[in-house]
């Protein structure tokens, strides 16, 4: 049973490109997290999808940054012209059920994404 | 405002030796406080996870405790080995809200 898996690991774009963070989650598992991580800083929630669906994308940044989870295949992370303030480490995580339901959904994560923007 | 922060921002103790982690949160309405390990390069894995209810849990030897009054939590480790050495994150949920309040951890070094 594979954990979550998130590819590339590393990653390196320049200014303007576009970057593309793919997530599989847990087998089993329709609901997907986005997380951002800054050097010395905390994890910061950016989005929470199920299957076809944005649940919660309060964390996202307004323009340029985008997400998906299709019905068939894995998690997309989406970030149109980056620029040199989106290098950071993005993580995915994966649940069975809503962190609100009943009891305490776990979270498992991925290894994370290095971007960056050269 | 919802936070978490952790101290000490670093600590480094001998192989065998116990040490303990605190965390202070103003994450509000509360749920439940979780703490995460996290290896250099690797994403978060969970130790413990505690609703308000709950004033300790154990998983080996690590062992949490909350103090739902005060906001405040502890991760205790005791016998520590060298593959401790790791970030430990401190990390609290609001209740009907759908993401975690993380903190920035304490970064531990375990020495031989």
């Amino acid at each position: 049973n594979a954990g979550v898996m998130q590819n590339p690991r590393h990653l390196v774009r320049r200014r303007g490109q576009e970057a593309r963070l793919r997530c599989s989650p847990m087998k089993g598992h329709s609901h997907v997290y986005w997380y951002r991580q800054l050097p010395e800083e905390g994890l910061k929630f950016m989005v929470y999808l199920q299957k076809e669906n944005i649940i919660d994308e309060s964390g996202m940044p307004k323009e340029r940054f985008s997400a998906e989870f299709p019905k068939e295949g894995p998690s997309i992370l989406r970030i149109q012209q980056v620029v040199r303030g989106d290098s950071a480490a993005y993580f995915c995580a994966s649940s069975p059920g809503r962190l609100q339901g009943v009891g305490y959904n776990e979270q498992f994560f991925g290894p994370g994404t290095r971007l960056t923007v050269l | 405002k919802n936070q978490v922060e952790q101290s000490p921002q670093s600590l480094i103790i001998l192989e065998g030796k116990n040490c303990t982690l605190q965390c202070n949160y103003t994450v509000s309405p509360f749920s439940n406080l979780r703490w995460y390990k996290q290896d250099t390069g690797r994403g978060p894995v969970s130790l413990t996870i505690m609703t308000f209810s709950e004033n300790t849990k154990s998983n080996g030897r690590y062992t949490a405790t909350l103090d739902a009054d005060t906001k405040q939590s502890s991760l205790h480790i005791t016998a520590s080995q060298l593959s401790d050495s790791a970030s430990y994150i401190c990390v609290a949920k609001q209740t009907g809200a759908n993401n975690l309040f993380f903190g920035t951890g304490t970064r531990l070094t375990v020495i031989p």
